[in-house]
């Protein structure tokens, strides 16, 4: 069974740092990976999405990578603004024959400070 | 261009009573239909996904049904709410090999 983990739960830092969140899941087996952000009680708006045979996907100042053999993804955001707070989830889809759902992470909390 | 309309955004129900959340979908043809719910602090759960008009995956079983009486349109219902059933959901579409895009969500409270 494909089970998504994000680490950390929670991440606080200051304006203009650059950062990695991570992306965890245990079954190789994907036909892509997303990653999303969510504000708070908002839906989920789509960043980029990696197909499982490419390495990376950059959108502005953000770089999504995916390494399908040791089940790991990053997103990277380069000099982080305020604006970039929020929740970000990463969502794999399994490519399991006849599989079309997407497993989700439970999220990494961004928070930026001014 | 697409976009995908869900409603309403906030719903108060009591125990007990019937629910029905409708999602419609706007500039695409057979998407792949979702339906997530998000509890608090808690990450997203698919309730059900839909591949084709009357074609249902249920992936929990609850007292949540979901029906596609066309193309575009996805509906969540149940006869009976529980108090379990509050949270935050979020109907999504795709096409195969596409991005997954979501509605801006309904907040159901059951008290």
């Amino acid at each position: 069974k494909q089970e998504v983990t994000q680490i950390p739960a929670a991440l606080s830092v200051p304006e203009g740092e650059n950062l990695v969140l991570n992306c965890s899941f245990t079954d190789s087996a994907i036909y892509n990976l997303q990653w999303f952000r969510q504000d708070p009680g908002k839906g989920l708006t789509s960043l980029l999405l990696i197909q499982s045979s490419q390495r990376e996907q950059t959108s502005g100042r953000l770089n999504a990578s995916l390494d399908k053999s040791s089940g790991r993804s990053t997103l990277y955001i380069a000099a982080s603004q305020p604006g970039d707070s929020a929740t970000y989830l990463c969502a794999v889809r399994p490519s399991t024959s006849g599989t079309y759902k997407y497993i989700f992470g439970t999220g990494t909390r961004l928070k930026v400070l001014a | 261009s697409q976009t995908i309309h869900q409603w309403p955004a906030t719903l108060v129900q009591p125990v007990g009573s019937p629910l029905s959340l409708e999602c419609t979908v706007e500039g695409t043809s057979n998407p792949n239909l979702y339906w997530y719910r998000q509890a608090a602090g808690r990450g997203l759960q698919l309730l059900f996904y839909s591949v084709g008009i009357g074609q249902i995956s249920s992936e929990v079983p609850q007292n949540l049904s979901a029906s596609r009486p066309q193309d575009r349109q996805f509906i969540l219902s149940s006869k009976k709410l529980l108090l379990s059933d509050s949270g935050f959901y979020l109907c999504a579409w795709s096409v195969p090999g596409e991005k997954l895009f979501f509605g801006s969500g309904t907040q159901l409270s059951v008290l």
